[in-house]
């Protein structure tokens, strides 16, 4: 199964709204989990099963999604935001989508 | 609290041979199924390989089939993953991850290693 994120890079302000998608090459219900990684840090699980918050991880973060088209939405993008994100399907084995690097405008 | 060592990397000439380990503690480690993951310089995470919480099933990426064994000692909480013939495009940093459940199906990592540096060159 392949995953498929959009958009690659991302520029944002602090404060901004922002949504990051992710599409499967097929079905895969809600079998989906995200992560974000700080530049040279190991990643950290923020939603799993689509839109369920990993615990510890603020409320700004939210997934939505099933089938084959997820989002991953932060509300209100704060400092720590600016990251890479990456979506993961667990339907079949694993597989990473190719990141999306949130950046400052 | 959970945590994940890893050890092992370092420069190793193609193909040559390195073994990593990640040391486990925190949980009960037999009952979780375990990865590892690697991220070569500037770009994605790739999965490698995911081992059982026995240890009795195994999955490996196709990159790396052939070449690599993942293994586990449930007594000493601990993780390998041996590496042969190694390729240039192996370099990268290789984490260890726990997974939720102990098949390898299914599974989200809710827990990493810090990573440790793999580097095939001559």
């Amino acid at each position: 199964i392949q995953m498929t994120q959009s958009p690659s890079t991302l520029s944002a302000s602090v404060g901004d709204r922002v949504n990051i998608t992710c599409r499967a090459s097929q079905n895969i219900d809600s079998w989906l989990a995200w992560y974000r990684q700080k530049p040279g840090k190991a990643p950290n699980l923020l939603i799993y099963k689509a839109s369920n918050l990993e615990s510890g991880v603020p409320s700004r973060f939210s997934g939505s999604g099933s089938g084959a088209e997820f989002t991953l939405t932060i509300s209100s993008l704060q400092p720590e935001d600016f990251a890479t994100y990456y979506c993961q399907q667990y339907v079949s084995y694993y597989t990473f989508g190719q990141g999306t690097k949130v950046e400052m405008k | 609290e959970v945590q994940l060592v890893e050890s092992g990397g370092g420069l190793a000439q193609p193909g040559g041979s390195l073994r990593l380990s990640c040391a486990a503690s925190g949980f009960t480690f037999k009952n979780y199924a375990m990865t590892w993951v690697r991220q070569a310089p500037g770009k994605g995470l790739e999965r490698v390989s995911v081992i059982s919480g026995s240890g009795g099933i195994t999955f490996y990426a196709d990159s790396v089939k052939g070449r690599f064994t993942i293994s586990r000692d449930n007594f000493n909480n601990t993780l390998y993953i041996e590496m042969n013939n190694l390729r240039a495009e192996d370099t990268a940093v290789y984490f260890c991850a726990k997974g939720v459940r102990q098949l390898v199906n299914w599974n989200w990592f809710d827990s990493w290693g810090q990573g440790t540096l793999v580097a095939v060159s001559s």
